[in-house]
């Protein structure tokens, strides 16, 4: 069947350090992503999205990559802080399919002061 | 704006009881989604509303799980009767639904943590 996975399950940074997260989509239809940020007890937070027809989309202190030809996509985050440590899920979907979102299993991330 | 309203925050309850959860999607949400979030897993979808009709509920346990979203914003999910299996996050998350980038964004509740003893 189709899946959305991480390549790390838990990943360490020091403060100011950029971090990279990765995740693997196997559909390759899917042609809209987002990257979520859950922190403990709380909901899945919208971090940044990014449709096929593009390969870079940056935001605030975080940039998204997307490679079609591997189906692969990374998040990352610019000189990170303690309130960046949380898990992070990717989710993929494919267009005009009803908004179903599939999301991957999460990377945790734990930034070091 | 207001997020998407979850209630409640936390519920223990015993194998073979019931519960049900509530939820309150942002104003003008179309769009209504119900998830299970097992510890340590991405959320799975459970079901979809588009204001008061299902989308999808493909992935719902229909012999113990049920969703009603009878005036297309507010709905209930209920488990009845509950397993040990069932203990995980509830979540509940809303979008516009009307086509386009901006619209397709799912906004997540805090959702509700079941556990069954």
């Amino acid at each position: 069947g189709e899946s959305v996975g991480l390549h790390l399950p838990t990943l360490s940074v020091q403060e100011g350090d950029n971090s990279i997260i990765n995740c693997a989509y196997s559909n390759s239809a899917s042609d809209y992503f987002i990257w979520y940020k859950q922190e403990s007890g709380k909901g899945p937070q919208f971090i940044i999205d990014i449709r096929s027809n593009m390969d870079k989309r940056q935001g605030q202190r975080v940039t998204v990559l997307l490679n079609k030809t591997v189906k692969h996509l990374s998040l990352q985050i610019a000189a990170t802080q303690p309130g960046d440590s949380a898990v992070y899920f990717c989710a993929e979907k494919k267009m005009n399919t009803g908004n179903q979102f599939y999301f991957g299993t999460g990377t945790s991330l734990t930034v070091i002061p | 704006e207001a997020g998407v309203a979850q209630s409640p925050r936390y519920k223990i309850i015993e194998k073979r009881q019931s519960v049900a959860f509530w939820c309150n999607p942002i104003s003008g949400h179309a769009t209504l989604y119900w998830y299970q979030q097992i510890l340590g897993q991405g959320p799975k979808l459970l079901i979809q509303f588009q204001n008061n009709g299902v989308v999808d509920d493909s992935q719902l346990p229909k012999d113990r799980f049920s969703a009603e979203r009878l005036k297309g914003v507010d709905s209930t999910l209920k488990i009845q009767p509950a397993k040990l299996e069932d203990s995980a996050v509830y979540l509940c998350a809303s979008s516009l639904g009307r086509g386009g980038t901006k619209n397709e964004k799912l906004f997540f509740g805090s959702g509700t943590q079941l556990s069954v003893l």
